[in-house]
């Protein structure tokens, strides 16, 4: 079956200062992965998908940047964290054959 | 993007009682989905549906996909304790890998 695995489960950074969020899978190979973004009391918002290694596009302009640098592994980056980079981050991968999403546990990142 | 409207935005119900949230769009979707995410937590699947008109059940909860395409239901029979959370329906269409989410339903049970 599919795992996916989130690291790290809680941040706190400071504004200014670089992020890296880990997303790791298993039990599956060439997985389309997906990075969201939760506020607060909010819905989800898409903010990267990759159909492979490299392949990266983005949503939204923004503050974050992604990587694919394997095919289980996706990356979410800043280089400077803003206030409103606060939120609930996270992971998912889509089942092939499906329309069908899956989660991970996410990461809750604050910004002091 | 959020392009589906999901409502109602959140219900305090009783335990024992049916319940039913439903999501609805502009745009016709193939799929429909429905999430469920406990506090802290990502959002698990519930409930898939393929077919406009489907009925489908997963244990208490049931959920269908209308006819017209552009909407979908879920409901939950007497309500537990457990059955809090956001409740998300989620759509996509054939030809990407995306989907569109509702801004959620929040459920309280009242034990």
């Amino acid at each position: 079956s599919q795992t996916i695995h989130q690291w790290p489960a809680t941040l706190v950074q400071p504004v200014g200062s670089p992020l890296s969020l880990e997303c790791t899978v298993e039990g599956t190979s060439n997985p389309n992965l997906y990075w969201y973004r939760q506020a607060a009391g909010r819905g989800l918002q898409l903010l990267f998908y990759s159909v492979g290694i490299g392949q990266i596009s983005s949503e939204v302009p923004q503050n974050l940047s992604a990587s694919r640098p394997q095919d289980r592994q996706f990356i979410l980056s800043s280089k400077k964290l803003l206030l409103s980079d606060s939120g609930f981050y996270l992971c998912a991968l889509h089942r092939e054959g499906t329309s069908e999403q899956y989660f991970g546990p996410g990461t809750r990142l604050t910004v002091t | 993007g959020q392009q589906l409207n999901q409502s109602p935005q959140s219900m305090f119900i009783q335990e024992g009682e049916d319940v039913s949230m439903n999501c609805t769009s502009s745009s016709i979707f193939n799929t429909w989905l429905w999430y469920k995410q406990d506090p802290g937590e990502g959002p698990v699947l519930l409930i898939a549906l393929y077919k406009a008109g489907e009925l489908t059940s997963n244990g208490r909860l049931t959920a269908q996909f209308g006819i017209t395409r552009k909407d979908s239901f879920l409901n939950i029979s007497a309500s537990i304790p457990s059955d809090v959370g956001i409740y998300f329906c989620a759509g996509s269409r054939s030809n990407d890998y995306k989907l569109s989410f509702g801004a959620g339903t929040t459920v309280t049970v009242r034990a």
